[in-house]
């Protein structure tokens, strides 16, 4: 079975600038979940979405970050236009249940904003 | 809100010393507990978890945790580490019943000597 993939691994981008991050999600788990680590800080959860709808979004730090969840299968989140603050590695999570324990994480995606 | 705290943020360790990382959450009611472990270069992935029953868990590559309810504490155990244990460790809560999202500690690195 192949696990949860994210694009890019890695993003360094300007300030002001937008980036685009991907999760492709286990085929057939209709919960995917957006976290995001800042340096040393806790996994802090962003938002939830079950097939293409949010469920949670309550952790999304501001309106400069959207995500979206088109057919129910890939995920993006959209960072327009970036901050220096928005520097930190964002965990994709998918599962069936919807239970932390299902949980399968991506590998991350480091983000720089310089 | 829920929280956790994990006391140690950073810990090294010799091959074949015990290791305890200390783990403690707020939150009044009833709780789900786990261990996640990240290996340099790798994804998240479950390393144990607690919904219920015996508050001795046993997980994988023989860690195991101990729930102790009147002391809000989850700590992670192994009696004896490996240089492969070298990996950050996140405890994590959420509250019990349908989904619930995650709410991660801060991380502890562990580096274990050969």
């Amino acid at each position: 079975e192949a696990g949860v993939t994210q694009f890019p691994s890695h993003s360094v981008i300007e300030k002001g600038q937008t980036v685009t991050l991907r999760c492709d999600p286990i085929s057939g788990h209709d919960n995917l979940y957006w976290y995001r680590r800042v340096m040393g800080k806790e996994i802090k959860f962003l938002l939830h979405f079950v097939k293409e709808s949010k469920q949670d979004e309550s952790g999304m730090p501001n309106n400069r970050f959207l995500a979206e969840r088109t057919g129910g299968t890939y995920s993006t989140l959209k960072v327009q236009p970036a901050e220096l603050e928005d520097s930190g590695v964002y965990f994709c999570a998918s599962s069936q249940d919807g239970m932390g324990s299902g949980y399968t994480f991506g590998s991350g995606t480091r983000l720089t904003v310089v | 809100a829920q929280s956790v705290s994990q006391h140690n943020h950073h810990v090294i360790l010799s091959e074949a010393a015990s290791l305890e990382l200390g783990c403690n959450y707020s939150y009044g009611g009833t709780v789900n507990l786990f261990w996640y472990v990240q290996y340099p270069g790798q994804h998240l992935q479950l390393l144990l978890k607690y919904f219920s029953g015996d508050p001795l868990v046993k997980g994988i590559k023989g860690f195991e945790a101990e729930f102790i309810k009147s002391k809000f504490s989850f700590n992670l155990r192994k009696p004896s580490v490996q240089w492969s244990d070298t990996a950050e460790y996140f405890c994590a809560v959420t509250r019990s019943g349908g989904y619930q999202k995650v709410t991660f500690g801060t991380g502890t690195k562990l580096q274990v000597i050969p």
